[in-house]
């Protein structure tokens, strides 16, 4: 059975500073991932999607994430973070091909920056 | 622009009474989802429905109920059988085939004193 595992429930992190979240998903099948943002109170936004190609994906607010097969991961980078930032983000996975299109989510990483 | 509407944002009720909350999409999306956010538990899918008059229990439906008679609209019933109902509850949407994602609501957040 497909599964999403962040393996961080909190991240804080300094203004300016670098910053990984980290995603690992496990399936013996290919599939499309995602990383989506929840601030405070609103629904969750799509910052990014991988579903073929290039391993390197950029998104929205200067965030990417590399795709590594070998390792199966989907981690997500900003080289520096804003106050802004701060946010629940989410990594998920849909089984590519699949017989339905369940997007299977991890339990989510909160990122706290601080100035 | 196209989106997802869920209503109302906020919404209160009493023990005991069922309540519906509203999703409506202009996406012109196949498949539609609810999912319940509790703290610290990330989302859990309660129900799914990829074409209209069809849907499946998700994760944990019990307690809830759905309708899909419109393709545009996908409302969700919290019983007075749900023991714990009060939560944020997201409705999504997305192609059939699911490889654009989820586009997501602003999601509704039920009180029940």
């Amino acid at each position: 059975a497909q599964s999403v595992t962040q393996l961080d429930s909190q991240v804080p992190v300094f203004e300016e500073a670098p910053v990984e979240l980290r995603c690992n998903y496990s399936s013996s099948v290919s599939v499309y991932l995602f990383w989506y943002v929840q601030y405070p109170n609103q629904g969750l936004q799509l910052l990014l999607k991988y579903l073929s190609g290039s391993t390197l994906v950029k998104g929205i607010n200067g965030f990417e994430a590399e795709f590594n097969k070998s390792q199966t991961s989907f981690h997500l980078r900003k080289p520096s973070v804003h106050i802004s930032d701060t946010a629940e983000y989410f990594c998920a996975v849909i089984l590519y091909g699949g017989a339905t299109n369940k997007l299977i989510f991890g339990t989510g990483t909160l990122l706290a920056v601080q100035p | 622009d196209g989106g997802i509407t869920q209503s109302p944002k906020y919404l209160f009720r009493k023990e005991g009474q069922n309540v519906t909350l509203s999703c409506e999409q202009n996406l012109n999306h196949d498949a539609m989802y609810w999912y319940r956010q509790d703290p610290g538990q990330g989302l859990r899918l309660i129900y799914y429905s990829q074409i209209v008059n069809d849907f499946q229990k998700g994760d944990i439906a019990e307690g809830y109920s759905v309708s899909r008679e419109k393709k545009e609209s996908f409302p969700l019933t919290v019983t007075s059988a749900q023991k714990n109902p009060t939560a944020f509850y997201l409705c999504a949407s997305s192609i059939r085939t699911g490889g654009n994602g989820y586009t997501f609501g602003s999601g509704t957040r039920l009180t029940v004193v």
